[in-house]
């Protein structure tokens, strides 16, 4: 099973400013089977990248995911107050299963 | 858009069956779609339980394949989980989603089932 790890687990950041959050898998993945989550409290998860960088419906521009093998990151370029939350990232990945970080939790600063 | 909405009993005792519902609204269960139950512990991450296909076509966790039933509904356009043998570390919040795109597209808003003599 491969594991994803998140880092940092705790971010303290302000408003306006750039959030870059990390997910790095035990093993090298395939990038379209990366996918990010925001979950916030009492919440169900929402998507908001697939693919490791294509934006979910109604995902405003400022979020932003990249990476390749094993080293994905999501950026969120200019922090607002409703950004704040817990995100996950998620991978499918064989024999047919999905499995998820442990999380990190964004916190205003 | 599709809307899910999970159904169950709040409280399940120790070494009896957990069995939760997702009604499926705006879709159909019989779509080219994957259909899957995702669980939070209090405090906790997310942890994926298994998927079905409209075709009946299953996949589930590992750790939990041996106690863990997913099927389908097509007549009341829903999905079920049973979890057999529940312990207290099945206490969690459960979640029913579509799948998208290797991804969990559309989720629930989540049922608390939590394990309990």
């Amino acid at each position: 099973e491969i594991v994803l790890t998140q880092s940092p687990g705790t971010l303290s950041l302000s408003p306006g400013e750039r959030a870059t959050l990390s997910c790095r898998a035990s093993q090298s993945v395939t990038s379209t089977n990366l996918a990010w989550y925001q979950q916030k409290p009492g919440q169900s998860p929402r998507l908001i990248i697939y693919g490791a960088s294509t934006r979910a419906a109604g995902i405003p521009d400022r979020f932003s995911g990249s990476g390749s093998g094993t080293d994905f990151i999501l950026i969120i370029s200019r922090l607002e107050p409703e950004d704040f939350a817990v995100y996950y990232c998620q991978l499918f990945s064989s024999p047919s299963m999905y499995t998820f970080g442990q999380g990190t939790k964004l916190e205003i600063k | 858009q599709v809307q899910l909405q999970e159904s169950g009993p709040g409280l399940v005792k120790p070494s009896e069956t957990l069995s939760l519902t997702c009604a499926v609204s705006g879709d159909s269960i019989s779509s080219r779609a994957w259909w899957s139950w995702v669980r939070q512990p209090p405090g906790r991450g997310l942890e994926w339980i298994g998927q079905i296909f409209q075709s009946g076509s299953t996949d589930y966790y590992p750790a939990l394949k041996s106690r863990v039933t997913i099927s389908l509904d097509r007549s009341k356009n829903q999905f079920s989980l049973q979890l057999k043998s529940v312990t207290a570390a099945d206490t969690a919040v459960y979640y029913c989603t579509k799948n998208g795109y290797f991804s969990l597209a559309y989720w629930g808003q989540g049922t608390p089932v939590t394990v309990s003599s």
